[in-house]
């Protein structure tokens, strides 16, 4: 079992319709990090928390610590928010990032 | 520059021969990753360093694999003798002093025929 779970791994939606990716963890971490991977480009942080709710514009994530899970929502989809969304966890004692395996996703218009 | 850079962008090489890449990170940060993500893949860590301490290289597949990182600045990760398996993007992050968040470079892509 991987240390980082992500769900679903592909996810196809109509824009504006609210999008909700799940990350659950196994192991003890000091931050969790939500990445953005577009086709062909680089990775983009997009979120890093070790508790709480977090908000950029039309992304939010939360995170339980004593649930050891994290989702990562989107208002408003938009075609151009179609891309690989990443969870990682920055392993406790430890500078390493563990990535789930990804999360698919791609918004019609 | 303003960001991680990495070259070369590609890499096509024969099974046998070495390869080095390269990454610069942002100025100022004292922390550099490298990361492999293979097709089909998740991300994987390969080896951590933090300012003048010894590097954390637990996440090197085997001993084929090398990096070194000179002056605090300037990353090489070497391949000797490289695979079929190694094909992947090699991602190199920096991260600074004040927060946790990295950040990526654009990878090198590298095939092995």
């Amino acid at each position: 079992k991987n240390e980082v779970e992500q769900s679903p791994q592909n996810l196809t939606a109509q824009e504006g319709e609210f999008i909700t990716i799940n990350c659950s963890y196994s192991v003890g971490i000091s931050a969790l990090h939500w990445l953005q991977q577009h086709p062909g480009g680089g990775i983009v942080s997009l979120f890093m928390l070790s508790s709480g709710k977090k908000k950029h514009g039309r992304l939010i994530a939360t995170i339980n610590i004593q649930e050891k899970h994290s989702s990562l929502h989107i208002t408003a989809s938009h075609p151009r928010d179609s891309a690989v969304y990443i969870c990682a966890v920055s392993i406790q004692g430890a500078q390493k990032l563990v990535f789930g395996q990804g999360t698919r996703l791609t918004i019609n218009p | 520059g303003a960001g991680v850079s990495q070259s070369p962008s590609n890499k096509v090489t024969e099974k046998g021969k070495d390869v080095e890449l390269r990454c610069d990170p942002i100025s100022g940060h004292t922390a550099l990753y490298w990361y492999r993500q293979s097709l089909g893949q998740g991300l994987e860590f390969l080896i951590y360093f933090q300012g003048n301490s010894a590097p954390d290289k637990s996440g090197l597949p085997s001993d084929r694999f090398s990096a070194e990182r000179t002056g605090g600045s300037v990353s090489t990760l070497t391949i000797q003798r490289t695979q079929q398996e190694d094909s992947a993007v090699y991602l190199c992050a920096s991260r600074g002093v004040r927060y946790n968040e990295q950040f990526f470079g654009p990878g090198t892509r590298l095939t092995v025929l």
